[in-house]
């Protein structure tokens, strides 16, 4: 089992629509939780970040944290053309970083 | 702010050729992050650093890699000798603190033919 699993996708959604990405991780001490946005040929950006149950928003942008079920969500409302990319999940257990092969979001216009 | 910088952007080399990458990360970041990136295997972290210290190289793939950082603005990542399967685009990252999230670099694109 991964420490760190998202479905590679692609996942196609219609632009105007809500995109859903999940992940999910192994070690239930895993403390702190963050979604990266990655287009082709660019490096990993930032997008959320979460550290305790529940919901978190930010503009288009919600991630939501189960930690009894072990899952992290990342919703995108009114998905735009330009949110087409790549996104990684990522765990934090015991100082290191996990980050998941990341899920491919194609928004077609 | 000046991001997390890196270089050189491309490399294209030899197997057998020395390869180092540089970084400098953000300024007032404590950690910092040396990662690889593929197709197969995506984003795996090689090594990391708190305040210039190595304090996990168990992802360093093997003896040919090494990675030092001699002060808390620069730190280099060398291959001797580089191997095709070491093709790859390597990110350096930064955060300021344990816990916090990581800013990466633009990764510089390595080609050992």
């Amino acid at each position: 089992q991964k420490e760190v699993e998202q479905n590679s996708g692609p996942l196609s959604v219609p632009e105007g629509a809500i995109a859903s990405l999940n992940c999910t991780y192994s070690d239930r001490g895993s403390q702190s939780f963050f979604w990266y946005r990655q287009y082709s040929g660019k490096s990993p950006e930032l997008i959320m970040s979460i550290y305790s149950n529940g919901d978190k928003e930010d503009g288009r942008f919600t991630a939501q944290l189960n930690k009894a079920s072990q899952y992290v969500s990342l919703l995108i409302r009114d998905s735009q053309p330009s949110d087409s990319a790549t996104y990684l999940c990522a765990v934090i257990r015991t100082y290191k970083y996990i980050f998941g092969t990341g899920t491919r979001l194609k928004v077609l216009a | 702010d000046a991001g997390v910088i890196q270089s050189p952007r491309h490399e294209v080399t030899e197997m057998g050729q020395e390869v180092t990458l540089r970084c400098k990360p953000i300024s007032g970041h404590d950690y910092l992050f040396w990662y690889r990136q593929t197709m197969m295997r995506g984003l795996e972290l090689l090594i990391y650093f708190n305040n210039n210290v190595p304090i996990d190289d168990s992802g360093m793939p093997e003896d040919r890699f090494s990675a030092k950082m001699p002060n808390a603005s620069f730190s280099t990542l060398k291959i001797q000798p580089s191997e095709p399967r070491d093709s790859a685009v390597y990110f350096c990252a930064s955060s300021p603190r344990t816990g916090q999230a990581q800013h990466f670099g633009d990764g510089t694109r390595l080609s050992i033919l």
